[in-house]
């Protein structure tokens, strides 16, 4: 089993409709989860951040993490066309050097106007 | 915000020759990676640095090495690069969380 699954999609949807992005984990170590945007020929850049459990809202961009089920989500509310990406969901444990990332292969997103 | 620069976006190079990647951070942070990403294979670690001086091989260290003389800089060293090294190449930078640069992606004819 991986340390992260995602699906990697590809994941079309009309403009304005909620999506739903989601990875499991599989070590309970995980402390850090993160998403990040990857568009095309472009490096990841950071969207959302959270420590432990719960919610994260930022604009249209929701973030859910649920430790007991080893399982994050990310929702995006009227989802625009500049959305077409693809989504990595990471997460991190410490480790000797500080802190080890564990990336999921990353969801392709089209939003279709 | 934290800034990761990368000396190339696209760089074209010929099995055999040497190739350096560059990457600089502006954010005085300690840890320093590089990343190859790949369609189906997600990203995976190389090498990561703690600290001027010291590095630590990644998942896929092999055909691959690293300097690191001052803290804002990480090179990645290909000593003859051959075509399965073809691939985007990611630098990051992190404190709780990782920050990347825009990435070079490499061709090896």
């Amino acid at each position: 089993q991986k340390e992260v699954e995602q699906d990697p999609g590809p994941l079309s949807v009309p403009e304005g409709a909620i999506v739903s992005l989601n990875c499991t984990y599989s070590n309970s170590a995980f402390q850090y989860f993160m998403w990040y945007r990857q568009y095309s020929r472009k490096g990841p850049e950071l969207l959302m951040y959270t420590y432990s459990s719960g919610n994260k809202e930022d604009g249209r961009f929701t973030a859910q993490v649920d430790k007991s089920s080893k399982y994050i989500s990310l929702f995006i509310r009227d989802s625009q066309p500049s959305d077409s990406a693809t989504y990595l969901c990471a997460m991190s444990a410490k480790g000797n050097y500080g802190q080890n990332f564990v990336f999921g292969p990353g969801t392709r997103l089209s939003v279709l106007p | 915000d934290v800034k990761v620069t990368q000396s190339s976006r696209y760089l074209v190079k010929r099995t055999g020759e040497k190739v350096f990647l560059e990457c600089v951070q502006d954010m005085d942070h300690e840890n320093m990676f590089w990343y190859r990403q790949d369609p189906g294979l997600g990203l995976r670690l190389i090498y990561f640095s703690y600290d001027v001086k010291m590095k630590e091989k990644g998942d896929i260290p092999e055909g691959y090495s690293v300097s690191r003389e001052k803290k804002e800089r990480f090179s990645l060293i290909l000593e003859s690069a051959s075509t399965n090294q073809t691939s985007m190449y990611l630098c990051a930078t992190h404190t709780d969380t990782q920050y990347f640069g825009p990435g070079t992606r490499l061709t090896v004819l």
